[in-house]
């Protein structure tokens, strides 16, 4: 069975200071992982996938296949980072697009 | 980017009623679509694939016969809640694969009273 976990439901941040929000899976074979960010009454919509290795707004994510990781950071937020963050994982490599989901981040970046 | 619709966006319904869910992709066409159900405060969670013109592939534990999905068209996936009752007040998100992304749905909220 495939599992993602995200420890924290909050976190909260000063403007400018770094952000680093946690995701750990648990998958038996190949993975895919992805960030989703839902902004204020807006959709769900893709932030980034580690097979991409981009960094998108300044988030970037590294798959840690020892440490089953995918955390997602960025040097300086901004209040407009603030968000509900969701790590996906897709299982055999991405090739059946189904996505789980963890439970989510809430980031709030403060003035 | 791609855009996906569901209609409605929110509604409410008596117990014992169904209720469909419609969920277009407008500006691309999607041979697979996805539906998730999201409790308050929750993650979401994949309840079905749904694939044009073929049978949906449901998740562990959700019921076949109560949530039914068609995907008649390759911009059109339906979910209908047969029988609602309270239980299944909650937020339903659909998304659409175009071609290895999934786009998602703005969301129906369902309430059974």
């Amino acid at each position: 069975a495939q599992r993602v976990t995200q420890p924290e439901k909050l976190l909260s941040v000063f403007k400018g200071a770094p952000v680093e929000l946690k995701c750990n899976y648990s998958y038996s074979g190949s993975p895919e992982l992805f960030w989703y960010v839902q902004y204020s009454r807006q959709r769900l919509q893709l932030l980034l996938r580690h097979i991409s290795r981009e960094s998108i707004k300044g988030f970037t994510a590294d798959l840690n296949k020892g440490e089953t990781s995918f955390h997602l950071k960025k040097p300086f937020a901004q209040e407009e980072d603030s968000a509900m963050y969701y790590c996906a994982l897709s299982g055999d490599g991405g090739s059946n697009y189904k996505l789980t989901f963890g439970k989510g981040t809430l980031l709030t970046v403060n003035p | 980017g791609a855009v996906v619709s569901q209609h409605p966006s929110w509604v409410i319904c008596k117990s014992g009623t169904s209720v469909k869910i419609e969920c277009r992709s407008l500006d691309f066409q999607a041979t697979t679509m996805f539906w998730y159900r999201q409790f308050p405060k929750q993650s979401l969670m994949l309840m079905a694939t749904s694939n044009e013109g073929s049978k949906a592939t449901y998740e562990q534990g959700v019921e076949k016969d109560k949530f039914l999905i068609n995907h008649a068209s390759l911009t059109l996936s339906t979910l209908t809640v047969t029988s609602a009752h309270p239980e299944d007040s909650s937020f339903y998100i659909c998304s659409a694969l175009d071609p290895n992304e999934q786009f998602f749905g703005p969301g129906t909220r369902l309430t059974v009273l």
